[in-house]
């Protein structure tokens, strides 16, 4: 099956700081999807990425879709005590017809001392 | 508001007893999935479901049932042939398999812990 590696496990920064975590794949995706996880809550959607090569932001968060489709990067810049939490990147490869799972990373655990 | 509604939140059984987490949703999303989350591992797929009256084991499947008798709700049983059930339990819906890209939004969550 399609594995994905996420690195870094965990991070700690101090507040303020750039932080930069990605993904790896086995096979190539059409989609990659970057979630953030609060403890004791489910993930949220940060930033889906459609096409290779695709750059996308969303407030401090920059995500990228690796050219070869194997890869996605996600950057947080100037980090603060509320991006605490867990970060997850899932691919999706879909070609019509059923195949509509997603297979996640194992996560990027972030902590940021104030 | 939109979303997964997932409870209860905290649950506390007695091992050889079956147990039922609810996930009711209320985005018109035609497939429903329930993940495993145990630290360090990640998510695992237990159960999904494309379609009222239809669902697939997914990679942890054994220990646990679900149904799908209506497209707002996907109940998953675990089991007391489940060994290990201690987990964070996760509901998501997503477009499924009508949709090219398939983004899952996730309910809040459900702590099983067996005493």
């Amino acid at each position: 099956g399609q594995q994905l590696n996420q690195s870094p496990q965990s991070m700690f920064i101090q507040e303020g700081e750039d932080v930069s975590m990605n993904c790896t794949s086995s096979s190539i995706f059409n989609t990659w999807l970057w979630y953030k996880q609060d403890p004791g809550e489910g993930p949220v959607l940060l930033i889906a990425l459609y096409k290779a090569g695709e750059l996308t932001s969303n407030g401090r968060l920059t995500a990228q879709f690796g050219i070869t489709r194997k890869d996605s990067f996600l950057n947080i810049s100037a980090s603060i005590p509320s991006d605490v939490g867990i970060y997850f990147c899932a691919g999706q490869l879909y070609s019509g017809g059923s195949n509509y799972k997603l297979t996640f990373g194992k996560g990027t655990l972030l902590t940021v001392n104030p | 508001d939109g979303g997964i509604t997932q409870s209860p939140k905290y649950l506390f059984r007695k091992e050889g007893q079956n147990v039922t987490l609810s996930c009711e949703q209320n985005l018109n999303h035609d497939a429903m999935y329930w993940y495993r989350q145990d630290p360090g591992q990640g998510l695992r797929l237990i159960y999904y479901s494309q379609i009222v009256n239809d669902f697939q084991k997914g990679d942890i499947a054994e220990g646990y049932s679900v149904s799908r008798e209506k497209k707002e709700s996907f109940p998953l049983t675990v089991t007391s042939a489940q060994k290990n059930p201690t987990a964070f339990y996760l509901c998501a819906g997503g477009p499924g398999f009508r949709s090219g890209a398939n983004v899952l939004t996730f309910g809040a969550g459900s702590r099983l812990t067996v005493l």
